[in-house]
């Protein structure tokens, strides 16, 4: 059974600080990891998506990193935002139906 | 484009009721729903698979007789809650898959008195 981790569960930074979110995953037979954000009481948004032939993918100031083999994605966050604090949750496809298991979500709050 | 939407935003009911939500594709075509909850900080858990014109596939521990889902059309699926009771009182998000990516629903806030 795929289990997905996130650490840290929580994160405080200052503005302007530069951020990484890890998430690990036990079943490295994955063909995609996406990454989403949820704002509290909202639904999610997707942030990046990573092939399993891709090694990152960037989109503005956010970067995702996916390393099969040890079963771990990163998400790099550069001079955060007050509007980036949100919940970041990894997730995986699991089965042949698509289905995703997210992570435990990562509570990141940035002040100012 | 994938745009996705659930009605109602935001429900309260009474014990023993049941309520419906309602989950739309709204400019694309989808064969396969999923719905999911999420209790307060907490993840998503995922509670079936909807398919169109066929039964959901209902993950282990979820009841499907209290959990009634039904996608009628490429574009609805809808998941009523029967006899609900205050521990079902959640946010039930649904999500519809476009090849490997998948497009979310702004959920849905039950709460059951």
């Amino acid at each position: 059974k795929q289990e997905v981790t996130q650490i840290p569960a929580a994160l405080s930074v200052p503005e302007g600080e530069n951020l990484v979110l890890n998430c690990s995953f036990t079943d490295s037979a994955i063909y995609n990891l996406q990454w989403f954000r949820q704002d509290p009481g909202k639904g999610l948004t997707s942030l990046l998506l990573i092939q399993s032939s891709q090694r990152e993918q960037t989109s503005g100031r956010l970067n995702a990193s996916l390393d099969k083999s040890s079963g771990r994605s990163t998400l790099y966050i550069a001079a955060s935002q007050p509007g980036d604090s949100a919940t970041y949750l990894c997730a995986v496809p699991t089965g042949t139906a698509s289905k995703l298991t997210f992570g435990t979500g990562t509570r990141l709050q940035v002040t100012l | 484009g994938a745009v996705v939407s659930q009605h109602p935003s935001w429900v309260i009911c009474k014990s023993g009721t049941s309520v419906k939500i309602e989950c739309r594709s709204l400019d694309f075509q989808a064969t396969t729903m999923f719905w999911y909850r999420q209790f307060p900080k907490q993840s998503l858990m995922l509670m079936a698979t909807s398919n169109e014109g066929s039964k959901a596939t209902y993950e282990q521990g979820v009841e499907k007789d209290k959990f009634l889902i039904n996608h009628a059309s490429l574009t609805l699926s809808t998941l009523t809650v029967t006899s609900a009771h205050p521990e079902d009182s959640s946010f039930y998000i649904c999500s519809a898959g476009v090849t490997n990516e998948q497009y979310f629903g702004p959920g849905t806030r039950l709460t059951v008195t």
